[in-house]
């Protein structure tokens, strides 16, 4: 089945560093890969759509000049979490859209970057 | 305003018997809706994928149901094991994007 591999899983980082995550799918071709955000016991929340080739869509409240998105081929895409400050600490899930089930949008994810901002 | 809400409190019951958890949902209309099953410290996991013009869909132990009137879908683990113990999720498309609920906390004990 479709593998999206995530990395790393974790990384502690001084405040007002830049941490990069990259997100790959490695048995198929993402167009279209999805950032989510999950802070302790709460659900996911979206953060951006990475779209390959194109400039990354927000949700509203998500800092894009924070949270840079590079989706430069079919099978990468990476997030960087500019000058970190310990409010940024949480669980950064990427996921992709699995080919074949794109009318019902069925997610594969990724397996998560702890990140913790000291 | 749109919402997912899952029972934010944990379930938690003995093995063997049947897990149901809800998910409710308002100023949605979904075609579809999906559920996931999410473990502590990873991403989650696709489970099951429901349309609007199914009102049952089964996987092994797991069914999920989708009542469009009233806003709600069920989801039903039988003969339930520890090893069913996780959160679990329920998702709704939106536009072009995937909206998840907040999720249930199953706990299944021997």
């Amino acid at each position: 089945g479709a593998v999206v591999s995530q990395h790393p899983s974790w990384v502690i980082c001084k405040s007002g560093t830049s941490v990069k995550i990259e997100c790959r799918s490695l048995d198929f071709q993402a167009t279209t890969m999805f950032w989510y955000r999950q802070f302790p016991k709460q659900s996911l929340m979206l953060m951006a759509t990475s779209n390959e080739g194109s400039k990354a869509t927000y949700e509203q409240g998500v800092e894009k000049d924070k949270f840079l998105i590079n989706h430069a081929s079919l099978t990468l895409s990476t997030l960087t979490v500019t000058s970190a400050h310990p409010e940024d600490s949480s669980f950064y899930i990427c996921s992709a859209r699995t080919s074949g089930r794109t009318g019902a949008n069925v997610l594969t994810f990724g397996a998560g970057s702890r990140l913790t901002v000291l | 305003s749109q919402k997912i809400e899952q029972n934010s409190e944990a379930l938690n019951i003995q093995e063997g018997k049947t897990a149901t958890l809800t998910c409710n949902y308002t100023n949605y209309s979904p075609a579809y809706l999906q559920w996931y099953r999410q473990d502590p410290g990873r991403g989650p996991v696709f489970l099951l994928l429901i349309r609007e013009n199914e009102k049952e869909k089964r996987k092994e132990r797991l069914k999920v149901t989708f009542d469009t009137t009233l806003k709600q879908s069920l989801f039903h683990i039988t003969a339930s094991q520890p090893a069913d113990s996780a959160t679990y999720l329920c998702a709704l498309r939106n536009t072009d994007k995937l909206i998840f609920g907040t999720g249930t906390r199953l706990q299944v004990f021997p």
